[in-house]
């Protein structure tokens, strides 16, 4: 089975320092979506991709958070500087989406990574 | 203004029993579609089941069913003969048309099966 993959899957962190969360999507998929998800919140969408452009990360602190997709098979999430309120689960997401369809394609999510800032 | 409400943050069930979770969502696109996800205790997020807006018929799969009413915009998930492993949080989801390919969630509701 095609899978979403994340890494790393825990990371443990002091307040100030940079992190970047990785996600490789499924292959032939052309979206690709990043969540946090905390027991207060939620899951809130940060931001997402279509065919590797940004379409929207108004979910995002832009201030510290960034998004980026170097190429088809690599999002990247960073944080800099990190704070103890960014602690939450990270996950990943891949789809596809096709023009004109109303959007039947589930999205596939990775196993998230756990940020714990301190 | 939330676009999706799951307005039972937790249901205790008895084993084999049928339980149906609440979601209820506001669009004022045509097009959408709605998807239940659920996620077990180790944290996974597991796709269940999709309704698009034009279905006309309800969606099942498997134990999985969803009760869509387009007029009342609700899309409530049945499990029916519930089991200890259906114990988890569901949550609900839109993707609307006019949203490119954005997918919301609901706040999520957590089932506890009893035994």
């Amino acid at each position: 089975d095609a899978r979403v993959t994340q890494t790393p899957r825990h990371k443990v962190t002091e307040m100030g320092q940079e992190v970047t969360m990785r996600c490789q999507p499924i292959l032939g998929h052309n979206t690709v979506f990043w969540y946090r998800q905390t027991m207060m919140q939620g899951l809130e969408l940060l931001a997402y991709f279509r065919n590797r452009a940004p379409l929207d990360d108004s979910g995002m602190p832009k201030d510290r958070f960034s998004a980026e997709m170097p190429d088809a098979t690599l999002a990247t999430l960073k944080i800099q500087p990190s704070e103890p309120r960014d602690s939450a689960v990270y996950f990943c997401a891949s789809g596809l989406v096709l023009e004109g369809a109303y959007y039947n394609s589930p999205l596939h999510f990775g196993n998230g990574t756990r940020l714990t800032v301190t | 203004a939330q676009k999706i409400t799951q307005t039972q943050p937790g249901m205790f069930v008895q084993e084999k029993e049928a339980v149906t979770l609440d979601c209820t969502y506001d669009t004022s696109d045509q097009s959408y579609g709605l998807f239940w996800y659920k996620q077990p205790s180790s944290g996974e997020m597991i796709f269940l089941i999709y309704q698009g807006s034009y279905d006309e018929q309800n969606a099942t799969e498997g134990r999985y069913s969803l009760n869509f009413q387009k007029a009342r915009k609700s899309a409530n998930l049945v499990i029916s003969a519930s089991q200890l492993g259906d114990s988890a949080m569901y949550f609900c989801a839109m993707r609307e048309a006019s949203s490119a390919s954005k997918i919301i969630f609901g706040s999520g509701t957590r089932l506890s099966i009893r035994p």
